[in-house]
């Protein structure tokens, strides 16, 4: 079945400094969702992308959809320690929209 | 305006026994999924409900059942409890056509 992966799976960075994660999917996706979840809290919906190379910007936040819409990247510029949490990439299977695959996540520690 | 509301927060089974979590959807929200997150991984795909029937449904035994009621709430019910059935037990919801979700808090559930 369709898998989605994420790396790393654990990042810790000192505070200021930027933060990538990446997601791939074994298969085409029709869009890819970013969630937020942090500790001891539930996933929080960050954004949807759509189009091929779409490019999404949210504050310090940068998402990219990858052009054969298979991969994905988070980046985070200078981080903060708000920005503590594990964030969850997940797209819908072929024919599967009422469901998401999720990947396993990347945590982020931020140290002050 | 309330969000997805889940109960119980947490709970504490043993093996063989049956287990019952509700859900409430955001309000304008028709379609509710149950995921399973297990410690450090992704959220997992149990089943969704639309219009009182089970829409699409996950790699989850017989075991794990639910039911949509008019007003949209949800149950989730699992019977025969392993071990392995400890998780937080997530509850998104959506509007008709829409494909971003919110999840609720989440029950956590422990099975000794």
């Amino acid at each position: 079945g369709q898998q989605v992966m994420q790396i790393p799976q654990y990042q810790h960075v000192q505070e200021g400094e930027d933060f990538t994660t990446y997601c791939n999917s074994s298969t085409t996706l029709s869009n890819i969702q970013w969630y937020k979840q942090r500790p001891g809290g539930h996933p929080v919906f960050l954004i949807q992308l759509v189009k091929s190379g779409e490019v999404k910007k949210q504050k310090r936040l940068t998402f990219q959809f990858g052009e054969a819409k298979k991969n994905s990247s988070l980046h985070i510029t200078a981080t903060q320690t708000t920005d503590v949490g594990t964030y969850f990439c997940a797209g819908p299977p072929s024919g599967g929209y009422n469901k998401l695959i999720f990947g396993a996540g990347t945590r982020l520690a931020v140290h002050p | 305006d309330a969000g997805v509301t889940q109960s119980p927060t947490h709970l504490i089974k043993t093996r063989g026994q049956q287990v019952t979590l509700r859900c409430s959807p955001k309000s304008g929200h028709d379609t509710v999924s149950w995921y399973q997150q297990a410690l450090g991984q992704g959220p997992q795909f149990i089943f969704q409900y639309y219009e009182e029937e089970e829409r699409q449904r996950g790699n989850f035994p017989d075991r794990f059942s639910g039911h949509q009621y008019p007003n949209y709430s949800s149950e989730l019910n699992v019977n025969a409890l392993l071990l392995g059935d400890s998780a937080l037990y997530l509850c998104a919801s959506r509007r008709t056509g829409g494909e971003k979700l919110f999840f609720g808090e989440g029950s956590r559930l422990t099975v000794l």
